[in-house]
């Protein structure tokens, strides 16, 4: 089945330890999405790639970065995290074209002690 | 930007009641609003969406609807079972410029369907 796939499901991370969260997808969706979501609240989108543009939203810290090296693969690099970037992310996908539906990742659970 | 209220926060149900959550947003440029639930540890899954063109649609027990003009956007559930039982989300959409498209989440109702 296509789909979207995320590694590891859960990381521990100490703090101001640089981590990379990764994410694959077999659907040939050319933008790929990267979404925070901290416990209790809905997910807030960090930024975005279109095939290899990356856009990020204007109130993403700079402590978070991103790659796409091609099509099917994604990376959410946090550089130095904090206790405050303890939170679940999302990888999403979709199709640009007259559908917009995005497809989610089942997430990556991230702790930082 | 877009801002998307959703209410009630919490929901519950009597299995094989009919439940509602509804939305309003704010930015008139939205053009899609979809549908997520979200079992806990889980990601969100695409349940059903709208466009701004249509009013109403309809998959099986889950409905929704929309009022362009009052910019509200309505889930409907009906013969609610235990595994309705989730959190909802609703988004509005606006598509970017160079591709893709931002959605903006409510705050989420949590469902929970009592046997």
């Amino acid at each position: 089945d296509a789909m979207v796939i995320q590694n590891p499901r859960y990381q521990v991370t100490q703090f101001g330890k640089p981590v990379t969260l990764s994410c694959s997808q077999t659907l040939n969706h050319n933008v790929m999405y990267w979404y925070q979501q901290k416990s209790s609240q809905a997910p807030k989108l960090l930024f975005h790639y279109y095939d290899k543009d990356f856009n990020n939203e204007a109130d993403t810290p700079d402590n978070f970065q991103s790659r796409r090296p091609n099509t099917s693969f994604c990376f959410l690099d946090i550089r130095s995290p904090g206790l405050g970037d303890a939170a679940m992310y999302l990888c999403a996908t979709s199709y640009t074209g007259v559908l917009h539906e995005q497809y989610f990742g089942p997430g990556t659970r991230l702790t930082v002690t | 930007g877009e801002n998307v209220e959703q209410h009630p926060s919490t929901l519950s149900v009597q299995e094989g009641d009919s439940a509602v959550i509804k939305c309003t947003y704010s930015d008139s440029a939205s053009n899609y609003f979809p549908w997520y639930k979200q079992e806990l540890g889980k990601g969100p899954q695409l349940i059903i969406d709208i466009r701004s063109n249509v009013g109403e649609k309809k998959d099986q027990r889950i409905a929704v609807t929309l009022n362009k003009t009052a910019k509200h956007f309505s889930l409907h559930i009906t013969e609610t079972q235990p595994e309705d039982s989730a959190v909802y989300f609703c988004a509005a959409s606006i598509s970017f410029t160079g591709g893709g498209n931002k959605l903006t989440f409510g705050t989420g109702t949590q469902l929970k369907v009592e046997l």
